[in-house]
């Protein structure tokens, strides 16, 4: 338990479907990310929040978008996404930008059908 | 391009082997270097953090060194047991973003 929690675990979404990713930390870490995983790939950064402000948009399509309501809190907003957007979807939080150590959830399974 | 390289890609040992793998990393412009440890269905989960050149670090069976002149860390298990199976991950930092390795997946035979 990392003190990460990631909702759902798993999720098959159609490609007219919108939906949306959960991610809650209570460790009081001012830093979240959302990674991307695909099949025999490495771990893809996707977005970096700090205290709620968005950092880091590292070249992620507009079908898919963040949001973070406050520092405990991350969500990813999912629309119109393709077959090959189906991977694993993590999320992880550091004390700050500056100690990158991060505690990472167990992560979503999307599948887009 | 920045790339963090890991190898072997898999490994297969018996129960009461030592091994180790390798990642590899820019030597420019490091700030630290993450080990992961990942288990199937679990969370990714911190082993160690690296931040100086000859650094060792150790935390019961395994143990890690890092040259970051040459760009390059060592994992090492002492005598793998069953429990040890997992995906190792690397992750350079490199002050601006974190790049994660493909990782070592590591299987070991009761």
């Amino acid at each position: 338990e990392t003190g990460v929690t990631q909702t759902p675990r798993h999720l098959v979404m159609g490609m007219t479907n919108k939906k949306s990713l959960k991610c809650e930390q209570h460790l009081g870490h001012n830093a979240m990310y959302w990674y991307k995983q695909s099949a025999k790939k490495p771990l893809e950064l996707m977005f970096v929040y700090s205290l709620e402000e968005r950092v880091e948009n590292n070249s992620v399509p507009s079908r898919f978008s963040p949001e973070c309501p406050n520092s405990s809190h991350l969500f990813l907003h999912l629309h119109t996404l393709q077959p090959e957007d189906s991977a694993l979807y993590l999320c992880a939080s550091s004390q700050d930008l500056g100690i990158p150590e991060a505690f990472f959830g167990q992560g979503t399974r999307l599948t887009v059908v | 391009i920045l790339n963090v390289e890991q190898s072997p890609q898999s490994l297969h040992v018996q129960e009461g082997d030592s091994t180790n793998f390798t990642c590899s990393f820019p030597s420019s412009n490091f700030y630290a270097l993450h080990w992961y440890r990942w288990e199937t269905a679990k969370s990714p989960e911190a082993l160690f953090v690296m931040t100086l050149n000859g650094d060792e670090k150790k935390k019961g069976r395994i143990s890690a060194t890092l040259n970051t002149k040459e760009g390059y860390s060592y994992l090492y298990i002492k005598g793998s047991q069953p429990e040890d199976s997992a995906t190792y991950l690397c992750a350079f930092n490199g002050g601006f973003k974190t790049i994660f390795g493909a990782g070592t997946r590591l299987f070991v035979k009761a």
